[in-house]
């Protein structure tokens, strides 16, 4: 399977400031995508990352709050803006490699905002 | 809207009994996948059931997919302490390569 990491792992901010997370892959992956999981609960898909394209966003997601880049097919990042306690989660990175439907996850960004 | 539910929604068991968790979906799907996250981990994929009433074994785990392709279980067989964690089941959304997860099951087991 890929070798995925994200930076940072974990991160305490301030209300109102923003904090971008990366993904790294190490191999060429063309389906990339942003969920966020609250304590608790499931995970919730925010946007495909594409290649050369605007990211695609789910339902309830903006591009202003959480606007994503994806320069090639082995990175991305997501960038949280303008952050209130809500946004207190664990943001994830995944990855379709096979292109079979089948996810394979990065290790997590824990973001606790105050 | 497509929705994937499981139950239970936890469940706590002695170690060495066994333990299901039941997957279903709204829609008929072209796949069904779990994925198990421990504590403080991230969602790993243990499997992918693709035919209708497919039954996959992995050791002390057996995962069913249901003849109507909307329904499936995970079933372990004399639980341990490394079972522990929260099980998800998911499938394909709108024919794309986007996933939806289930609810989640989260299994704790006494030692």
């Amino acid at each position: 399977s890929a070798v995925i990491s994200q930076k940072p792992s974990r991160d305490i901010c301030q209300r109102g400031t923003s904090l971008t997370i990366q993904c790294q892959v190490d191999s060429q992956v063309t389906m990339m995508f942003w969920y966020r999981q609250q304590p608790g609960q499931s995970l919730t898909l925010i946007a495909t990352a594409n290649q050369g394209s605007e990211a695609t966003y789910e339902s309830g997601f903006v591009i202003d709050k959480f606007p994503i880049s994806r320069p090639n097919l082995t990175f991305s990042t997501l960038t949280v803006s303008n952050m209130s306690p809500e946004d207190s989660s664990i943001y994830l990175c995944s990855v379709d490699y096979r292109l079979q439907e089948t996810q394979y996850f990065g290790p997590g960004t824990r973001l606790l905002v105050l | 809207g497509q929705q994937v539910m499981q139950i239970p929604q936890y469940q706590h068991v002695q170690e060495g009994e066994d333990f299901t968790t039941y997957c279903n979906s709204s829609t008929t799907l072209s796949n069904i996948q779990w994925y198990k996250q421990r504590p403080g981990g991230h969602p790993v994929f243990l499997i992918q059931l693709v035919k209708s009433g497919e039954v996959k074994k992995q050791k002390r785990l057996t995962f069913q997919f249901g003849e109507a392709k909307k329904n499936s279980s995970l079933h372990i067989t004399a639980t341990q302490t490394t079972d522990v964690g929260t099980y998800f089941c998911a499938g394909p959304r709108d024919s794309s390569y986007k996933l939806i997860f289930g609810s989640g099951t989260r299994l704790l087991v006494r030692p």
